[in-house]
């Protein structure tokens, strides 16, 4: 079946640093990957759209000078937070689809901003 | 009004209880409907694509009713293991466009 991984899975940084997340998908091609982020208690929420070699697309609310998304191959989606502060200390998770795959999760990564 | 409402929970039920989730979504352009399960601090699963008909899957049956915009879960013989969150999801017809509900938590006691 499709596998997405995703790295780092949890990761602690200091205010004002940035972090990098890693989305791939190793066994097929991901036409599209998906961002979401997660509160506790709360619904997954999606923050971004992209599709390889063009612009992420953004939901409403979301910064994208804040919340850097690459997307240079089909296999490899990369999510930066830019300036981290504790309030972006939240669970971030990736999806991908693909031509014959359908939606996959990847497996998260909790980020904690002190 | 929230696009995927379900049930708050959370439910507390003893090993071989059937459990029922409930779910409602608003826009009725939507085309395909899933059941998600989210263990803590993991990502989330697929469980079970639901259908107009109906469909079952071992212990775990999905309904649809298109009309009243409201789609059920129902889990027989609970397990200590089906203890998680279960997400309700609308989407798009691709498939591309999930919508998530907030989760309603169940809890199997032995």
């Amino acid at each position: 079946g499709a596998v997405v991984s995703q790295h780092p899975s949890w990761v602690i940084c200091k205010s004002g640093t940035s972090v990098k997340i890693e989305c791939r998908s190793l066994d097929f091609q991901a036409t599209t990957m998906f961002w979401y982020r997660q509160f506790p208690k709360q619904s997954l929420m999606l923050m971004a759209t992209s599709n390889e070699g063009s612009k992420a697309t953004y939901e409403q609310g979301v910064e994208k000078d804040k919340f850097l998304i690459n997307h240079a191959s089909l296999t490899l989606s990369t999510l930066t937070v830019t300036s981290a502060h504790p309030e972006d200390s939240s669970f971030y998770i990736c999806s991908a689809i693909g031509t014959d795959y359908g939606y996959t999760f990847g497996s998260g990564t909790r980020l904690t901003v002190v | 009004r929230k696009e995927v409402e379900q049930d708050p929970g959370p439910f507390n039920v003893p090993e071989g209880a059937t459990v029922a989730f409930n779910c409602t979504y608003s826009n009725s352009a939507s085309q395909s409907f899933f059941w998600y399960r989210q263990d803590c601090r993991k990502e989330p699963k697929l469980l079970m694509s639901v259908y107009s008909s109906g469909n079952e899957d071992g212990r775990f049956t999905a309904q649809l009713n298109r009309a009243s915009q409201y789609i059920s879960l129902l889990i027989r013989d609970s397990k200590l293991s089906d203890s998680a969150t279960y997400l309700c999801v609308a989407a798009n017809q691709a498939g591309t466009a999930l919508i998530f509900g907030k989760g309603t938590t169940l809890s199997v006691s032995s």
